[in-house]
């Protein structure tokens, strides 16, 4: 089974930009493993940002977006808030089996 | 607004089989694919399996032996079922609805918020 890869932790300044990536052990992550970002605060529920590279949900806030770079998917967030100290995790699929990455816990401060 | 709930027993023998139903209220089941997802205890999340509601499945290939995912359109519910559980299965299980574009799950938007299931004698 592959592996989804994402950085363990990153801290960002208030105000600032971060970018979280996702790898993948079978090569580059293309538009085709659709991927997926989350978000997950301590206690609560999953809540979807970003599906298919770059899609946004309504509730999905204007300061986060998605892209593939570098060979990876990356999600990016310009202008970071208090309330997005966070959990968040990738999801990519193959060939229709979904494989979830470690999670990057982000700090700010 | 389409809510998910989660429901089943919250502690289930190792070796027995663990049975979670997922209430979809505010929207109907037909059209969409179905996921559940679990998260263990101070760990990530993995994905369990999908299901569309006309019944074709993907499951996570390294529970693939124990799980199945049903639809009852009736009911407006899905559920899981996992067997032979063990202590590693003990999570955190959401469910959640998918979307579909062409013939492929895409964009799950709403989830249910957790059911705590603990394996133990």
């Amino acid at each position: 089974q592959a592996v989804v890869t994402q950085e363990p932790s990153l801290t960002v300044s208030p105000g600032g930009t971060v970018t979280l990536t996702c790898g993948s052990s079978t090569g580059a992550v293309t538009s085709g493993q659709y991927p997926y970002w989350f978000q997950q605060k301590p206690g609560q529920a999953p809540r979807t940002l970003i599906y298919d590279t770059s899609n946004k949900h309504s509730w999905t806030p204007a300061r986060f977006s998605g892209s593939l770079l570098g060979g990876k998917a990356a999600l990016t967030l310009s202008g970071a808030q208090p309330e997005d100290e966070a959990e968040y995790y990738c999801l990519l699929s193959y060939s229709g089996a979904w494989v979830f990455g470690g999670g990057t816990k982000l700090t700010v401060l | 607004q389409v809510q998910l709930q989660e429901s089943g027993p919250g502690l289930v023998k190792p070796s027995e089989t663990l049975s979670l139903t997922c209430t979809v209220s505010g929207g109907s089941i037909n059209s969409y694919y179905w996921t559940w997802i679990r998260q263990p205890p101070g760990k990530g999340l993995e994905w369990i399996g999908y299901m569309y509601y006309s019944g074709s499945t993907s499951y996570n290939p390294s529970l693939n032996s124990r799980v199945t995912i049903s639809v009852d359109t009736s009911m407006n519910q899905f559920s899981l079922k996992l067997n032979s559980v063990t202590a590693a299965d003990t999570a955190v299980y959401y469910c959640a609805r998918v979307g579909r574009k062409g013939s492929r799950p895409s964009n799950i938007d709403f989830w249910g918020q957790g059911t705590q299931v603990t394996v133990s004698s």
